[in-house]
């Protein structure tokens, strides 16, 4: 069964930085595609970044956040800095599934993690 | 805004056939690329419901459906049941935007 379950959410005050992690099983981790995904609370779905072979990310986080993976520990990253009020939301992690990467959709997500930015 | 315009609401009666429209442009759903409709109950993750227009994953009831034309797609629900009670969002991919996008989600309530 495939899980993924997300860490390292937590209150942080505006301009600091988090480190959110995703550990992957039930799938060979090194071979697909991952994302992470946010919704802000009471709003829709944002996508946030993208790790294949390359890297991608919204305009709204791009230069601010580094999304990253260890495929020796099935895990993702995103590193979070210079955080404001707008960064908070639930973050998901998903894995990317489909033939190419323009159709790819989101066919397994994690339970979330809460990103509380606040003074 | 969302770059992917779905209804906020939708409702119907039990039995009823609904359906939630998500529409785009040609830098996304016009330009061929796929939409995938997702469902999400209050405090819990998305799960996929429909992939690539109208695919349904193992496990999905076929009285949900999707399809696409043009710069749209539609997810339609047919005989509606309390259950289905939840939040729909589509997804797509946006060349402009170099990045996948969502609808902003449509709350179906079922009366």
């Amino acid at each position: 069964e495939v899980q993924l379950l997300e860490s390292g959410g937590g209150l942080v005050q505006p301009g600091g930085s988090l480190r959110l992690s995703c550990a992957a099983s039930g799938f060979t981790f090194r071979t697909y595609a991952m994302s992470w995904v946010r919704q802000a609370p009471g709003k829709g779905l944002q996508w946030v970044s993208t790790i294949s072979g390359a890297t991608s990310y919204s305009d709204s986080v791009e230069g601010r956040f580094t999304i990253s993976r260890d495929d020796s520990k099935n895990t993702l990253y995103l590193q979070m800095n210079s955080l404001t009020a707008e960064d908070t939301a639930i973050y998901y992690c998903a894995k990317g599934e489909g033939p190419k990467r323009e159709n790819w959709h989101f066919d397994c997500w994690g339970q979330g993690t809460l990103v509380t930015v606040s003074s | 805004q969302s770059v992917l315009t779905q209804p906020p609401s939708v409702s119907g009666a039990p039995g009823q056939r609904v359906a939630i429209s998500c529409t785009g442009s040609s830098s996304n759903i016009g330009t061929g690329y796929e939409v995938h409709w997702y469902q999400q109950f209050p405090g819990t993750a998305p799960k996929v419901l429909i992939y690539g227009n109208s695919n349904r994953p193992s496990g999905v009831s076929d009285r949900f459906s999707g399809s696409k034309s043009g710069t749209s797609a539609s997810l339609a629900i047919t005989g509606l049941q309390a259950e289905d009670e939840a939040d729909y969002f589509c997804q797509s991919y946006d060349s402009s935007l170099s990045g996948w996008v969502f609808g902003g989600g449509t709350k179906l309530t079922v009366l």
